[in-house]
């Protein structure tokens, strides 16, 4: 049964940092493109970014560029999202999801999220 | 501002039909067949209901169809049940380096 399960999101000050993770089982990581999907409290889906299967190749949303890396690790089965310099208007849910198709652009397999807050 | 279209809600009766649209451009919608939708209840992750237009995974319902005219993309749910009661996102590959946008979501209200 393919599982992601993010950790490691909580309250953080504004310029504060969080590294969330997402552990990944029932599938080989390793092959598999991956994405980070954000939801603001009664809002809709943003993507934020994604990674190619062996970590070679990234990109993110305009918006998180420069503040924000996403990484894997295939020996661990565990891709990540480092936030630094965070911004209430980050606060929101992240959900790391599988990506999938001929273009690698839709995902079968989501987590469940993991909330993350920015406040002081 | 999302980069595809949806209305922010629509509504149905139990056993009818309706249609959430999604409008983007040449660039994503309009010039791939690679239009996804999802379905997300208050709370839960999203679910891939539609991929490639009008393709279903595995274990969702016949009940939901998929189509695509020029620059907009349309997913059909007929024989409205309870539990569709949800939001609805599209979703498209785009030519640029993201590869994929959302749209802004559908609120579907079963009456």
């Amino acid at each position: 049964e393919v599982q992601l399960v993010e950790s490691g999101g909580g309250l953080v000050q504004p310029g504060g940092s969080l590294r969330l993770s997402c552990a990944a089982s029932g599938f080989t990581f390793s092959s598999y493109w991956m994405h980070w999907v954000r939801q603001a409290p009664g809002k809709g889906l943003v993507w934020v970014s994604r990674i190619n299967s062996d970590g070679s190749s990234t990109s993110y949303a305009d918006s998180v560029k420069g503040r924000f890396t996403i990484s894997r690790d295939n020996a661990k089965n565990t891709l990540y999202l480092q936030m630094n310099s965070l911004r209430a208007e980050d606060t929101a849910v992240y959900y790391c999801a599988r990506l999938v198709g001929a273009t690698v652009s839709y995902s079968d397999y989501w987590g469940q999220g993991t909330l993350v807050t920015v406040s002081s | 501002q999302s980069a595809l279209t949806q209305p922010a809600s629509v509504s149905g009766s139990p056993g009818q039909s309706i249609t959430i649209s999604c409008t983007g451009t040449s660039s994503d919608v309009g010039g791939y067949n690679y239009v996804s939708w999802y379905q997300q209840h208050p709370g839960k992750a999203p679910k891939l209901m539609i991929y490639d237009v009008s393709n279903r995974p595995s274990g969702v319902s016949n009940r939901f169809s998929g189509s695509k005219s020029g620059n907009t993309a349309s997913l059909t749910i007929s024989g409205l049940q309870a539990e569709d009661e949800a939001d609805y996102y599209c979703s498209s590959y785009t030519s640029s380096s993201t590869l994929a946008v959302f749209g802004g979501g559908t609120k579907l209200t079963v009456l």
